[in-house]
């Protein structure tokens, strides 16, 4: 699987859009594009994911470039609750790797009042 | 509810004595797998399974067993823990159906 590159930390005003970026430069064309949040030492909780274009459901959007070599995590309206430290990952969908997540070290995403 | 479910949350135990940490998903998902997360090394996978009787090793398996008799269970088997296996344990499912993976709420082992 490709490996992703995040920054480390990451900070929002409460209310304001949150743009958590991710470098995949590696990304092969069968390999997906998956974002999780880590709340605390809760599990891991799925947000979207894409292939190459661009997704809204109701948590975020996922913006992926043309290239697909980078790809950017929007939270609309952050919220205190959004503190937490979110993974990009990339991944197969189908075949003898499918559901293969390799975490990476994330973004802490620290929202403030 | 759709859920996995992991049992215990935490447990202490002593170097050497068998536990094993139970996980269960109802959402008729085939495949689990265990993860365990360490401070500065994030979450590695231990062991996958892709469906019923059939499991593989992931990043990490030393020291761990696992077992698919039934598709809702996946249980962890650690035969002799060491205190090397002091972690946060997750175990998640999925399948080409559901949108990501579902994680439990983690078990968190002190092995002393």
């Amino acid at each position: 699987d490709a490996k992703t590159t995040q920054p480390p930390s990451m900070d929002c005003a409460e209310g304001r859009a949150a743009n958590l970026p991710c470098n995949h430069s590696t990304i092969s064309g069968n390999e997906y594009v998956y974002w999780y949040r880590q709340i605390h030492s809760q599990g891991p909780q799925y947000i979207i994911h894409g292939l190459k274009n661009n997704e809204t459901n109701e948590m975020a959007s996922l913006i992926i470039t043309e290239d697909r070599k980078s790809s950017t995590l929007i939270l609309p309206h952050a919220t205190l609750r959004d503190t937490a430290v979110y993974y990009c990952i990339v991944s197969h969908a189908g075949g003898t790797s499918y559901g293969k997540l390799t975490f990476g070290q994330g973004t802490i995403l620290t929202v403030h009042p | 509810e759709a859920q996995v479910t992991q049992n215990p949350r935490y447990l202490i135990t002593v170097t050497g004595k068998k536990l094993t940490v139970t996980c269960s998903q109802n959402m008729n998902h085939e495949y689990m797998s265990w993860y365990r997360q360490d401070p500065g090394l994030g979450l590695r996978q231990i062991y996958y399974s892709m469906n019923v009787e059939v499991t593989d090793k992931g990043d990490v398996p030393e020291g761990y067993k696992v077992s698919r008799k039934e598709k809702r269970n996946f249980p962890l088997i650690l035969e002799s823990p060491s205190p090397n296996q002091t972690s946060l344990y997750f175990c998640a499912s999925s399948d080409p159906g559901s949108y990501g993976y579902t994680f439990g709420s983690g078990t968190r082992l002190t092995v002393v």
